[in-house]
């Protein structure tokens, strides 16, 4: 199997930038998909196969890959967008398994 | 609106065996394949188990590999994780997931989660 690298935590300040970066061998081959998960809550879809965006999602979400790194985008931040962010992969065989990151927390100051 | 409800989580003694179950509605139930994800709370997301659309084709993490069962009844639109010989660090919040795409691969939506407690 393999591993998903995601840095523990990441922060901003209202209005910025904030960027969540994840890692790993197989990402060159395979989607990556990304989880926003609020305290209480189970997660929400945010991005799939790597920059896909469902409808009920912001704009202000986005995704880009490069080599073995994905990364979520949040372009000006709002102070609801402070939760835990998981990104997660596979790959498209449906006989392997299914991988996610550790996780980051995003917070906004 | 799609939904899935999660039901069967308790609190029991290590060695000891439960059954979740997952209500799907408001989708095709038998056009999906579906996971099983777990979570220790305060910690993070960790895959279970997949089952593909009519059952053809199971995986399972090797942390539950012969102990956990999945299942599903698409004419009762649920799906099963059969839990047995428990321990402790299967205590977690259980998730029930729809899987999109060919393989199932990413998951949309959730179940609200069902908690299992797995201590002496």
């Amino acid at each position: 199997s393999y591993e998903l690298t995601q840095s523990p935590s990441v922060s901003v300040s209202p209005g910025q930038t904030a960027r969540i970066t994840c890692s790993g061998d197989p990402l060159p081959k395979q989607y990556a998909y990304w989880y926003q998960q609020k305290p209480g809550q189970a997660p929400v879809l945010v991005i799939y196969k790597d920059t896909e965006r469902p409808l009920e999602i912001p704009e202000r979400f986005s995704g880009s890959s490069s080599g073995t790194t994905v990364t979520l985008t949040i372009s000006g931040v709002q102070a609801e967008d402070e939760a835990d962010y998981y990104c997660q992969s596979a790959d498209s065989t449906g006989t392997s398994d299914v991988v996610f990151g550790g996780g980051t927390k995003l917070t906004v100051l | 609106e799609v939904q899935l409800v999660e039901s069967g989580g308790d609190s029991v003694q290590p060695g000891g065996s439960l059954r979740l179950s997952c209500a799907a509605s408001g989708f095709t139930f038998s056009g999906y394949w579906m996971h099983w994800v777990r979570q220790v709370p305060g910690k993070g997301l960790v895959w279970v188990s997949r089952i593909k659309f009519d059952g053809t084709s199971i995986v399972y993490a090797d942390s539950v590999k012969g102990r956990f069962t999945i299942s599903r009844d698409n004419a009762k639109n649920t799906l099963y994780l059969q839990m047995n010989s428990l321990r402790a660090e299967d205590t977690a919040v259980y998730y029930c997931v729809r899987g999109v795409g060919n393989f199932g691969d990413w998951f949309d939506p959730w179940g609200q989660g069902t908690l299992v407690t797995v201590s002496s």
